[in-house]
């Protein structure tokens, strides 16, 4: 597909549950990050890939987020115990190269988000 | 740590009117800044970016913001308001050299006929 691809776009499931969220970047993105927006929030930064290596994982709330993109391309987010704060929706993005730094102004493209809901 | 206030959750205009969304920032150091838009069921999508040189800064669908140092503010206008505006829009920040990309909480944007 042309641009960030998310998979399930809605995700039910009861507390204390495991949940895999994956990402989809533009072909050839090396850069990948994810986000969380909860209700009447803006995107909170969770982590940061460039490749397969997490660049900067200093988002993800607690040791039950973990993040892998082993391949340097489709990304997945891990929730174990699932806890009823954890209801948002869960955004990723990714860019051609790393997206910022001096001289470089690059765009980040983001996906539609996975609704996750923890009853 | 950088920051990004937006002013007003909720901002509401006139077809026609002057749509005008407030956003200022705290960093340390001059940042990059950015406006995004969300609209229902979509993902978000970049409006326009200030990086350095010119301060007031053009985008798609008619929207521009000035960067104002001395106010450390973004704020982001359009002369005339259409329909096809209502949406979500969200501030950014990124100081220069980090990765991570600082988001406002939002002013979500109605347009009355």
């Amino acid at each position: 597909g042309a641009g960030v691809s998310q998979t399930p776009s809605n995700k039910v499931t009861e507390k204390g549950k495991y949940v895999e969220l994956r990402c989809d970047p533009i072909s050839g993105h090396t850069a990948l990050y994810w986000y969380r927006q909860s209700l009447g929030q803006g995107p909170e930064f969770l982590i940061y890939f460039q490749g397969t290596g997490a660049a900067d994982d200093s988002g993800l709330p607690n040791d039950r987020f973990f993040a892998v993109r082993p391949e340097g391309s489709v990304s997945t987010l891990k929730i174990q115990r699932t806890e009823r704060g954890d209801s948002a929706v869960y955004l990723c993005a990714s860019s051609l190269t790393p997206v910022w730094g001096l001289g470089k102004t690059g765009e980040l493209f983001f996906g539609e988000g996975s609704r996750l809901t923890v009853l | 740590a950088q920051s990004v206030t937006q002013l007003g959750s909720h901002v509401s205009v006139s077809e026609g009117a002057l749509v005008l969304l407030r956003c200022n920032y705290s960093s340390s150091v001059p940042p990059y800044l950015f406006w995004y838009v969300q609209y229902p069921n979509q993902g978000l999508q970049l409006l326009l970016k200030y990086t350095t040189g010119a301060t007031l800064v053009k985008g798609i669908n008619g929207f521009e913001a000035e960067f104002k140092k001395s106010e450390t503010s973004f704020h982001l206008t359009k002369p005339s308001a259409h329909m096809s505006d209502a949406a979500e829009y969200f501030c950014a920040v990124i100081e220069r050299g980090a990765q991570k990309l600082v988001f406002g909480q939002g002013t979500r944007l109605t347009i009355n006929p």
